[in-house]
């Protein structure tokens, strides 16, 4: 199925702890993003991609690194966990021309992480 | 610093019926204003967008209704139906070129009744 696969669907990690969101997109896509989902807060930009190699921080970017090797692959890392990271994370990508540049075309189904 | 204000937070609807969420944004830099529809478990999904030069843009039941002067948005559900009950998100994004980022709202919970 073509689109953004992430994984794991779930997870658990004691503070501290470090962890890799991993997230693939099989759409030839240049940008990709990382975004958190917190009860009444809508999505927010962690960090994000404009092709291989390029990376930049968004909204709330403190704790998390990336990096982007190919086009294909956008993985998230979190460096030492707290609770305050517990959330839903989403990774989406979109093409870098026409009207789906715009905004998010597609979403991946999310990670809940949950930091003890 | 919430630059996009999404009302309300829950909306009950009987089956049938018309569902309407509001946005109002503050940057008038904001030149692009798209709708998301989100089920349980499930990402975010593209659902219609509108640009500030239109007032009005409509796919099937979904309608989105711009007005420029009061920086707000509204989405439109005709004829509701059960299966239309997910969370809905409006955002901003401004530029024409590059990557664009987006302000979310922080979501409507719609529940349409049978």
């Amino acid at each position: 199925n073509a689109g953004v696969t992430q994984t794991p669907k779930f997870q658990v990690l004691k503070t501290g702890q470090s962890m890799t969101l991993q997230c693939a997109q099989d759409m030839n896509h240049e940008y990709m993003s990382w975004y958190r989902q917190d009860p009444g807060m809508g999505l927010r930009l962690i960090h994000y991609s404009v092709g291989a190699g390029i990376t930049d921080q968004g909204e709330v970017p403190n704790g998390y690194n990336v990096s982007r090797s190919t086009t294909e692959d956008f993985p998230l890392r979190l460096l030492s966990a707290a609770p305050s990271q517990t959330s839903v994370y989403f990774c989406a990508s979109r093409g870098s021309q026409g009207p789906q540049m715009n905004t998010e075309a597609f979403f991946g189904q999310g990670t809940r992480l949950t930091v003890v | 610093q919430q630059q996009v204000k999404q009302s309300p937070q829950s909306l009950i609807v009987q089956k049938g019926g018309i569902s309407i969420i509001n946005c109002a944004y503050e940057n008038t830099a904001f030149d692009y204003f798209p709708w998301y529809q989100q089920f349980p478990g499930k990402g975010p999904a593209l659902l219609i967008a509108i640009r500030p030069d239109v007032s009005e843009k409509k796919e099937g039941r979904f309608t989105i209704s711009f007005n420029k002067s009061a920086k707000q948005f509204s989405l439109h559900i005709m004829d509701s139906q059960p299966g239309d009950s997910a969370t809905y998100f409006c955002a901003a994004s401004r530029g024409r070129t590059g990557f664009q980022k987006l302000v979310f709202g922080t979501g409507t919970r719609l529940l349409v009744s049978p």
